[in-house]
């Protein structure tokens, strides 16, 4: 079955560009968008953007201006880099699969806690 | 665009039904049937039980169901069991540079 798992950076200092990589495995990358989550501790889940497989992006517009998501269809893997990081940017960051027509996340990475500090 | 409104917290004993409400707008929930719901238990990824409003994904317990009447949905959980403790998430289609929006998440208690 198709599995995903989050690496990069447990800390990342202020002002600095936070970067996560997800593996997709079991399975194509292709046909579904590929999202990234966050959860900051004991609140709720909110959306960051999403990559198809083509290469095409979609991003939430309150962090539009620092997100940028890529996709390596060879290694199976897609990638978020987002840019001056505060506090307010820690975060347990998920990656998520989601089913163009359902529009609803069917699989979930562990999920990576990040935490922005000096 | 604005998170959507769940209650903080609810609660129940083993056996009884429960229902958690998830309100939104015209905008995100009254316009689309693609609400989802998912199951997050503490220090663990977000699960999903429930899309388009009132689907079961395969493996999910018919215990779980969902409806949605005009800017609301709804899940319902009957016969409570133990497991079933932990937060739920909604989340509706909002569409164009939005995509999805989630509500605040709700924490279920088994008495």
């Amino acid at each position: 079955q198709v599995q995903l798992q989050e690496s990069g950076p447990g800390l990342v200092k202020p002002s600095e560009t936070l970067s996560l990589t997800c593996t997709v495995s079991g399975g194509s990358i292709s046909s579904y968008y590929w999202s990234w989550i966050r959860q900051p501790p004991g609140k709720g889940l909110e959306w960051i953007g999403f990559i198809y497989h083509s290469g095409s992006t979609n991003h939430n517009p309150s962090l539009k201006s620092r997100v940028t998501i890529s996709i390596d269809t060879s290694k199976n893997q897609f990638s978020l880099k987002l840019s001056s990081v505060t506090a307010a940017d820690t975060a347990v960051y998920y990656c998520a699969r989601a089913e163009p027509r359902s529009d609803a996340f069917d699989i979930w990475g562990q999920g990576t806690m990040v935490t922005v500090s000096s | 665009q604005s998170a959507l409104t769940q209650p903080a917290s609810v609660s129940g004993s083993p056996g009884q039904s429960i229902t958690i409400s998830c309100t939104g707008t015209s905008s995100d929930v009254g316009s689309y049937n693609l609400v989802s719901w998912y199951q997050q238990h503490p220090g663990k990824a977000p699960k999903l039980m429930i899309y388009g409003v009132t689907k079961r994904p395969s493996g999910v317990s018919n215990r779980f169901s969902g409806s949605k009447s005009g800017n609301t949905a709804s899940l319902t959980i009957s016969g409570l069991q133990a497991e079933d403790e932990g937060a739920y998430h909604c989340c509706s289609y909002v569409g164009g540079s939005t995509y999805v929006v989630f509500g605040g998440g709700t924490k279920l208690t088994v008495l």
